[in-house]
């Protein structure tokens, strides 16, 4: 299983271009999530989804959209890229909390975006 | 509001010596506290993880203690190593609610040879 797979890995963009940032899994999970990560402010998340159809914002929406058509796909849209976006993104996944209510996230290792 | 607080930012430990990170959170619907290892260059990766209904968890070298009416909870490495130094995360999650995680700011350890 290839497990959680971002595309790209690092992308370079100007202020006020559009860009996708896609993520894939392979384990059939009903949870995703995005989190941005910035120096000394650890993860943050962006929006989530715990099915396909339905999503939710999270700590930090602004700028960013998200749809989930399908179970296994859950991109991050980047609607006009600012310079306060530069940041390495993180998908994850999980399934449902199980019987011990357990709900562990696995990530993918990341998109680096640098907005200019 | 920050509603996972970690301490400290950046910790450095020698070869052999106790780590010990620590969380705090305010939300007591919380019922699932992880603890993430992320490498440079990868994104973080389960550690270790406790519910409130237990005080410790011990698995290996890394144990996480757990204080419910303190609303905190820690997480211990014995006997450090350098193949142990990365950046840790405490979380928590609502699972009950179907909450997203939330992440505390990171802790990065350095253990020196």
């Amino acid at each position: 299983n290839a497990g959680v797979t971002q595309t790209p890995k690092f992308q370079v963009l100007k202020t006020g271009q559009s860009m996708t940032l896609q993520c894939a899994q392979d384990m059939n999970h009903e949870y995703m999530s995005w989190y941005r990560q910035d120096p000394g402010m650890g993860l943050r998340l962006i929006h989530y989804s715990v099915g396909a159809g339905i999503t939710d914002q999270g700590e930090v929406p602004n700028g960013y959209n998200v749809s989930r058509s399908t179970t296994e796909d859950f991109p991050l849209r980047l609607l006009s890229a600012a310079p306060s976006q530069t940041s390495v993104y993180f998908c994850a996944s999980s399934s449902l909390p199980g019987s011990l209510g357990e709900q562990p996230q696995h990530f993918g290792d990341g998109t680096r975006l640098s907005i200019l | 509001q920050q509603q996972v607080k970690q301490s400290p930012q950046s910790l450095i430990v020698q070869k052999g010596g106790i780590s010990i990170i620590n969380c705090a959170y305010e939300n007591t619907a919380f019922d699932y506290f992880p603890w993430y290892q992320q490498f440079p260059g990868k994104g973080p990766a389960l550690l270790i993880a406790i519910r409130p209904d237990v005080s410790e968890k011990k698995e290996g070298r890394f144990t996480i203690s757990f204080n419910k009416s303190a609303k905190q909870f820690s997480l211990h490495i014995m006997d450090s190593q350098p193949g142990d130094s990365a950046t840790y995360f405490c979380a928590a999650s609502n699972t009950q609610a179907g909450t997203a995680l939330i992440f505390g700011k990171g802790t990065t350890l350095s253990v020196s040879s």
